[in-house]
């Protein structure tokens, strides 16, 4: 079956430190993959996507490059801000099937 | 254009109690899904229904019905309250198809079983 595996959080960084976000996954066939962000006190939307390997993903300065030989699709950002803090979840989706896989999300805090 | 809203946001059930979470989309979309939100469980999904009139199981179905009762309409059921369904839930909607990838979500409802 598919899963998703994302680092232990929560994570904490300084403003304008640079991030990653691990990201692994199991699947049969070739998966589109997702990044998806919840803000606190709201539900999730979507950050980014990428549909085939070696896609890069992007938007609001993050990243993520699909990487079919190591089954990772890692989120990074060059220069965190306070309001980039929020819970970030990883996601799949199998071509033919609705149901996305998420990760169990990986809570950041960025400081001042 | 309020996209996904979701009642009550907050709810406290004794043991055995029933309630129904009510959610609603005003995008046209064909898919909605429920989801329930557990510390270090991250999203899992309960039902769904890919269109008007069919619902289907996803991960943790179990004490839980739903009834897809429009296009617009997606509601999530509890028959008798368990304390292992205190949790935050999540409903979400999608064009579906080769677009059920960009799934928006509701706000959520807290809600805690006694």
């Amino acid at each position: 079956g598919n899963s998703v595996t994302q680092m232990e959080g929560p994570v904490t960084l300084s403003e304008e430190a640079f991030l990653t976000i691990n990201c692994t996954y199991t699947a049969t066939g070739y998966p589109s993959l997702f990044w998806y962000v919840q803000y606190p006190g709201e539900g999730l939307q979507l950050l980014l996507k990428a549909t085939k390997a070696d896609d890069k993903g992007s938007n609001k300065g993050f990243e993520a490059t699909y990487r079919k030989e190591t089954t990772s699709f890692h989120l990074e950002k060059g220069s965190v801000q306070v309001s980039d803090s929020a819970v970030y979840f990883c996601a799949l989706l199998n071509f033919g099937n609705e149901k996305l896989t998420f990760g169990t999300g990986t809570r950041l805090t960025i400081i001042p | 254009n309020a996209g996904v809203t979701q009642t009550p946001k907050f709810q406290v059930l004794k043991t055995g109690q029933s309630m129904t979470l009510q959610c609603a989309q005003d995008m046209n979309h064909n898919s909605m899904y429920w989801y329930r939100q557990d510390p270090g469980m991250g999203l899992r999904l309960i039902y769904y229904s890919a269109s008007e009139g069919t619902t289907d199981k996803g991960e943790v179905p179990n004490g839980y019905n739903v009834s897809r009762l429009n296009k617009r309409e997606f509601s999530l059921r509890l028959e008798s309250a368990a304390p292992s369904q205190t949790s935050v839930y999540f409903c979400a909607s999608s064009e579906g198809g080769a677009r059920s990838y960009e799934q928006y979500f509701g706000p959520g409802t807290r809600l805690t079983v006694t």
